[in-house]
């Protein structure tokens, strides 16, 4: 069955960028969507569709999918984006969706 | 504004049943493709179940016939019917709407509700 890998922690200083990546197989192909999720709270949608923002994310969040891994990128990283990270693929044709493992961003 | 709201969660013995629901707001639940997705404590997010806008649903491995997805359009409410709890099924409990077109996404979600199964 299909995998996808996140690593389990990313560190980063605030104001410098974080990279958070997803394996999977042939990854390149397919739609990934990522989710910010804060103890707490309602996990928050911050990438769709490999690259694409919702209204209301800043700019500062970007994603990439040219290949093995898929990536989200923040930029100027700030103490508030400190929260687990998800990315997530679903494709037509295929009836669930799988995630991530997650990755705890540690804001140092 | 488009809002999802959980409710029902609880302790609840194993074997026993428990039913969850997501009351809607914003938008019709036969609009969309609406689902359950839950987080273990100290686990990831795991998709539980959906209810397509056309009626059709699917289940994890890990709940099908355990777990019964339904959506009431007069109440505008998506329900989780869970029987036959295990200790494993404890978790928060999110619902949250699903999107796209050639792929899917989840947005917006609720905030969740807290499953306990325990003696």
């Amino acid at each position: 069955s299909y995998v996808l890998t996140q690593p389990p922690s990313v560190s980063v200083a605030p104001g410098k960028t974080a990279r958070i990546t997803c394996g999977g197989n042939n990854i390149g192909t397919k739609s990934v969507h990522w989710y910010q999720h804060k103890p707490g709270q309602a996990p928050v949608m911050v990438i769709y569709s490999n690259s694409d923002r919702p209204s209301g994310i800043p700019e500062r969040f970007s994603g990439s999918n040219s290949g093995n891994p898929a990536t989200l990128i923040i930029s100027r990283v700030e103490v508030g984006d400190e929260a687990d990270y998800y990315c997530q693929v679903w494709e037509r044709g295929s009836d669930h969706p799988l995630f991530g493992g997650g990755t705890k961003l540690t804001v140092l | 504004e488009v809002q999802l709201v959980e409710s029902g969660g609880g302790l609840v013995q194993p074997g026993k049943s428990l039913r969850v629901s997501c009351a809607v707001s914003g938008f019709a639940v036969t609009t969309y493709s609406m689902n359950w997705v839950r987080q273990a404590p100290g686990k990831g997010l795991e998709w539980v179940s959906v209810v397509h806008a056309g009626g059709g649903t699917h289940y994890a491995d890990s709940v099908r016939g355990r777990f019964t997805i339904s959506r009431d359009s007069s109440k505008n409410t998506v329900d989780l019917q869970m029987n036959s709890l295990r200790v494993d099924d404890t978790a928060v409990y999110y619902c949250a709407r699903s999107s796209g077109w050639d792929s899917f996404w989840f947005d917006p979600w609720g905030q969740g509700t807290l499953v306990t199964v325990s003696s």
